[in-house]
């Protein structure tokens, strides 16, 4: 079953920050976030596999929580080239991996 | 070699066409997917290919014809496609369960 994400659209100006959030009725086995720019492929920002894990590079992160029913992306202090949609994706141990509606993010100057 | 290489790019077929899109890692990756895109819209999974078997298809209508030949290529078969199955084509690869996913640059398929 796909993840549920939220908001479905962000604009920002240069310099601010946004969350992603990405949730699940039930447990995940992995929770992948891919930026995908308009005419081009998905490209992978990172993967959380354990309960309260929490990962970044950059300004930009990710959580996963206890329960691992919900995943949330960090970007701090945006810069023009994060805009794009962001996708969460789930995957089970038998190589189902599906995605959410995703998040269009504009940052503008 | 990190890439996945799709081909073509681009494809314009008629109804009664058949043809073919072909993906390709040299990753060892042993499971593959293919995932139809429409504008606007996520990657929908179609079928998943693990260890060259196929392990996942959701559904899709018989005129999409998936084929796994060796652990590095994966075929999508195409015949008899409507206008609505017109979108962007993606492949992926990936070496296990939890582990990142490597798109390919997609076929946009246009059926006229």
């Amino acid at each position: 079953q796909q993840p549920v994400q939220s908001p479905q659209a962000v604009i920002l100006r240069e310099g601010e920050d946004a969350v992603i959030n990405c949730s699940s009725s039930k447990a995940l086995y992995s929770v992948h976030w891919y930026r995908q720019k308009h005419g081009e492929a998905p490209v992978f920002l990172m993967i959380l596999l354990k309960g309260g894990e929490q990962k970044g590079h950059d300004k930009i992160s990710a959580s996963f929580n206890e329960k691992k029913q919900q995943s949330s992306l960090y970007l701090t202090a945006s810069q023009l080239s994060y805009s794009g949609t962001y996708f969460c994706g789930t995957a089970n141990n038998n190589n189902d991996m599906r995605f959410g509606a995703g998040t269009r993010l504009t940052v503008k100057p | 070699d990190t890439e996945v290489t799709q081909t073509p790019k681009h494809l314009v077929m008629g109804m009664t066409n058949k043809k073919s899109l072909k993906c390709e890692q040299h990753m060892g990756h042993r499971a593959m997917y293919w995932y139809k895109q429409k504008a606007k819209k996520p990657p929908e999974l179609m079928f998943v290919y693990s260890y060259e078997k196929l392990s996942i298809n959701e559904s899709v209508p018989s005129r999409f014809s998936p084929e796994c030949p060796n652990s590095s290529l994966l075929n999508l078969h195409l015949h008899a496609l409507q206008p609505e199955d017109s979108a962007l084509y993606l492949c992926a690869s990936t070496r296990g369960p939890g582990t990142e996913a490597f798109f390919g640059q997609g076929t946009r398929l246009t059926v006229v």
